[in-house]
């Protein structure tokens, strides 16, 4: 079954410290990964994609196989940073996205 | 450009009655996905639509149908609404079938009592 979890409903970090947002994923082939933002009334964007290898808003996502996780670490959190958080597959790298439950990160001062 | 817009931004039905949102594709964009999204969860696939076909399907039942129109513009047609029903419904266009370049709306908050 294609599945991705995110353990973390809410994930509360000081403004400065180091921030990781888990996901792991279930899928037999070899999906596209990604992470995406939501901000604040604001819609749903595209934050990250494991194939480009990009840091984004300091932010950066290494896939690992063998543990079929696809963690989002930043080393400093900022308080723009604070939004829902996404991570997603798609199998195939067409069609349909699969999405996680999400996870509310929110940075205090 | 434009991006994606949505409408109605929301609306209330009862169980029972049907629903048509719609979806105006980025332009350039030929590809439009929609998605469904409940209260604390996060997005789910119900089917995508390129150049005016069905191209992939969630595991949303034949009452949820739609369609896509020559200018890629698209619509959302629920059937016999349901309690369950009640969620965010998002759509994506895309330039083409590419996950990763799918362009998310605003949403329609559907609520049905």
């Amino acid at each position: 079954a294609q599945r991705v979890t995110q353990p973390e409903k809410l994930l509360s970090v000081f403004k400065g410290a180091p921030v990781e947002l888990k996901c792991n994923y279930s899928y037999s082939g070899s999906p596209e990964l990604f992470w995406y933002v939501q901000y604040s009334r604001q819609r749903l964007q595209l934050l990250l994609r494991h194939i480009s290898r990009e840091s984004i808003k300091g932010f950066t996502a290494d896939l690992n196989k063998g543990e079929t996780s696809f963690h989002l670490k930043k080393p400093f959190a900022q308080e723009e940073d604070s939004a829902m958080y996404y991570c997603a597959l798609s199998p195939n790298r067409d069609d349909k996205i699969i999405f996680g439950k999400g996870t509310r990160l929110h940075i205090l001062p | 450009e434009t991006g994606v817009t949505q409408s109605p931004t929301h609306l209330i039905k009862t169980r029972g009655q049907q629903v048509t949102l719609r979806c105006s594709s980025q332009s350039g964009h030929n590809t439009v996905s929609w998605y469904q999204q409940a209260l604390g969860q996060g997005p789910q696939f119900i089917f995508q639509y390129y150049r005016e076909e069905e191209n992939g399907r969630g595991n949303f039942p034949p009452r949820f149908s739609g369609l896509q129109f020559p200018n890629y513009s698209s619509e959302l047609n629920v059937n016999a609404l349901e309690l369950d029903d009640s969620a965010l419904y998002l759509c994506a266009s895309s330039a083409g079938q590419q996950a990763y370049e799918q362009y998310f709306g605003p949403g329609t908050r559907l609520t049905v009592t």
